[in-house]
């Protein structure tokens, strides 16, 4: 099925593990974004995407890090685990000349940091 | 910089009753205009979407929004709520820059009495 997927589904971290978040796309899409969920705060944009070698910052990019090497793949990287990056993560796509049109989450990685 | 406001973090409605939550944004220029709805340890699912034209907008499951630019409003309304309405309700707003990136507000979390 065409769409975003996020693996893995859920995750348990111990403080100071390093883990990747997985995000593919399979609808050519040039903008690739990813938010996390907090309660009381909605979802705010950690980094994105605008095509394959180009990204950047979001509104709490802290802690994490991204590459985008190809159009379908944009993983999120946790360098050093957190009790803070308790959240649950969510990955979306679009395309730069439809926009909003196709705009695609995925169903979330549940992220615990313990 | 754009902006969300859901002043209502939960609202508790009898079953088919009606529903109406709020959302305030601010944005400088046309907005994209959303609503998402999630379910407990769910994703998100798009309920509708306001990009222009006729500002009284529907949606999926029965709701609709009306987006009014005097008020920089777009109210989410449903004439008669169902159980399975209980959920959690966010308002976004998009920008065509950042990789087309939302805004989120908080969240209105409803529950329906039977």
């Amino acid at each position: 099925n065409a769409g975003v997927t996020q693996t893995p589904k859920f995750q348990v971290l111990k403080t100071g593990q390093s883990m990747t978040l997985q995000c593919a796309q399979d609808m050519n899409h040039e903008y690739m974004s990813w938010y996390r969920q907090d309660p009381g705060m909605g979802l705010r944009l950690i980094h994105y995407s605008v095509g394959a070698g180009i990204t950047d910052q979001g509104e709490v990019p802290n802690g994490y890090n991204v590459s985008r090497s190809t159009t379908e793949d944009f993983p999120l990287r946790l360098l050093s685990a957190a009790p803070s990056q308790t959240s649950v993560y969510f990955c979306a796509s679009s395309s730069r000349d439809t926009g909003f049109s196709g705009y695609t989450f995925g169903s979330g990685t549940r992220l615990t940091v313990v | 910089a754009q902006s969300v406001t859901q002043p209502d973090i939960h609202i508790t409605v009898s079953e088919g009753a009606s529903l109406e939550l709020r959302c305030n944004y601010s944005y400088g220029a046309t907005p994209y205009l959303f609503w998402y709805v999630q379910s407990p340890g769910q994703g998100l699912q798009l309920l509708l979407k306001y990009f222009s034209g006729d500002t009284l907008v529907q949606g999926i499951k029965g709701f609709e929004a009306e987006f009014k630019r005097s008020q920089s409003s777009f109210n989410l309304r449903k004439p008669s709520v169902h159980w399975s309405d209980a959920a959690e309700y966010f308002c976004a707003v998009g920008a065509r820059a950042a990789g087309n990136k939302l805004t989120f507000g908080g969240g209105t979390r409803v529950l329906v009495k039977p």
